[in-house]
Formats: structure tokens, C-alpha cells, sequence
């Protein structure tokens, strides 16, 4: 296992069109959170997973965002009707949920251009 | 609102010299906090990280203290090295405080610059 994976690494779409995005966690973790990064800022939380219940999500993840963690392993994140502002690098990180206040670990992220 | 804030976009130190980066938080909630290194085309790597309970935590090179009363913490690399250029992202959690919340909360990063 060689880490966070993320599919695809790069993304263009138009306008209007949908997309869904692929994370694969390090294998023994069971918390997967999916954030997004804009040019110049800091990686910004968007939902979290523990197992395939999501917990948490934030007021950035809008009703055209969904995310899924059906069996527990890897995840999905789509993205309805994109609109130019959905522009970003969303991120992947996995941690482990036997001890509290462990590190996250990064995927590479996807870059989504919609033009 | 920002709640994690670094406030110095850039840094530039020679190499063999201490770097020190800075951060700042609102939130006396967070419980946690992390540093992390992000170079370019990849996504962030965890460093150093420090419970709300301690005030320094030593890695090899890496140092951060944390001074709650001042809701500041501080990363300080020594000896600084070229391979450390790279943008040091500070990230807090209010794990215990917000009932199990595991999200980070990042400030905007410094891209710090070692010059051989």
C-alpha cells in the first residue's frame, strides 16, 4: 500500500456537465475526509467518513455534492451542474480511528478545471 | 472568518539557519494542531503535530511550541536545508471540545524558500 490514491489526477469539464472523483484510502484506515484547495489558500474541509457513515459535512458542500463511502473503503465525490467556482485541487486524506488526534494522511488530489 | 491564520505568505532563510514559521488561531476550542509540507503537484505531508496539553513537541529538525495563552504556535526548522523549501501549511482540530470532530482547519501557508 503505497498511500492516499486519487482518480483522476486531473480534470476538465464544462459547464453544466457532472463529475465524480475516486479516493482510495491507506488500506487499515477507517476515517476519509475530503477537502478542496484553491489557488493560494489552505486546504478547506468539506465531509468526513468514519467507515461508510458520513459524519460531518460543511456548509461549502452544497446540494449539488454528494459523497459516498458504500463499503467502507474507497470513496466517491460528485460533483452536479459545475460551475466555474468548483474550479479547485480537491484532496483525499485517511487517518486511523483507533487512537484520537491522529495525523491525516494526503492523497495527491484531483485538479478540476470547468471551463 | 479565518480561525487559522498565517500571517507571513513567504519566507526566505540560508541554508544551515533557522527557520521559524508562525501561526495564529481564534478558536480556543482546538485541541490539536499540526503542521504540514506541501510541494508543488503533490498533496500536503504531515510533519509535527502537538497536543493542547504540551507546549513543544521535537522531531529531528522540527520543533513547535505552542503558547495557548497567546493562541500562537510556531514551527522552527533547524539547520534549515534546501529540500525544506516547499509551503508549510498550520492546521488546528477541536477534537475533544466539538464532540469527535475530525476536521482540520488550515491556515493559507507560508512557502518557505532555503537558499543553498
Amino acid at each position: 500500500d503505497t498511500g492516499v490514491s486519487q482518480d483522476p489526477r486531473h480534470k476538465i469539464t464544462k459547464r453544466g456537465q457532472n463529475v465524480t472523483f475516486r479516493c482510495d484510502p491507506i488500506s487499515e484506515h477507517n476515517r476519509l475526509y475530503w477537502y478542496r484547495q484553491t489557488l493560494g489558500q489552505g486546504p478547506e474541509f468539506l465531509t468526513y467518513f468514519q467507515n461508510e457513515a458520513q459524519l460531518e459535512k460543511s456548509r461549502l458542500l452544497s446540494d449539488r455534492f454528494s459523497a459516498e463511502r458504500p463499503k467502507g473503503s474507497f470513496s466517491t465525490l460528485e460533483i452536479q451542474r459545475t460551475e466555474q467556482g468548483d474550479s479547485a485541487m480537491y484532496l483525499c486524506a485517511s487517518s486511523q480511528g483507533q487512537v484520537m488526534n491522529t495525523e491525516a494522511f494526503f492523497g495527491q488530489g484531483t485538479r478540476l478545471t470547468v471551463v | 472568518d479565518q480561525q487559522v491564520k498565517q500571517n507571513s505568505p513567504s519566507l526566505s532563510v540560508q541554508e544551515g539557519r533557522i527557520s521559524i514559521l508562525n501561526c495564529d488561531y481564534t478558536n480556543s476550542m482546538f485541541d490539536y494542531f499540526l503542521w504540514y509540507k506541501k510541494y508543488p503537484a503533490e498533496g500536503p505531508t504531515f510533519l509535527i503535530s502537538i497536543s493542547s496539553i504540551k507546549d513543544k513537541n521535537e522531531d529531528g529538525r522540527f520543533t513547535v511550541f505552542l503558547n495557548k495563552s497567546a493562541k500562537h504556535l510556531s514551527l522552527h526548522i533547524v539547520p534549515s536545508q534546501p529540500g525544506d523549501s516547499a509551503v508549510y501549511f498550520c492546521a488546528a482540530s477541536a477534537f475533544i471540545t466539538q464532540g469527535g470532530s475530525e476536521k482540520l482547519v488550515f491556515g493559507k501557508g507560508t512557502k518557505l524558500t532555503v537558499n543553498p
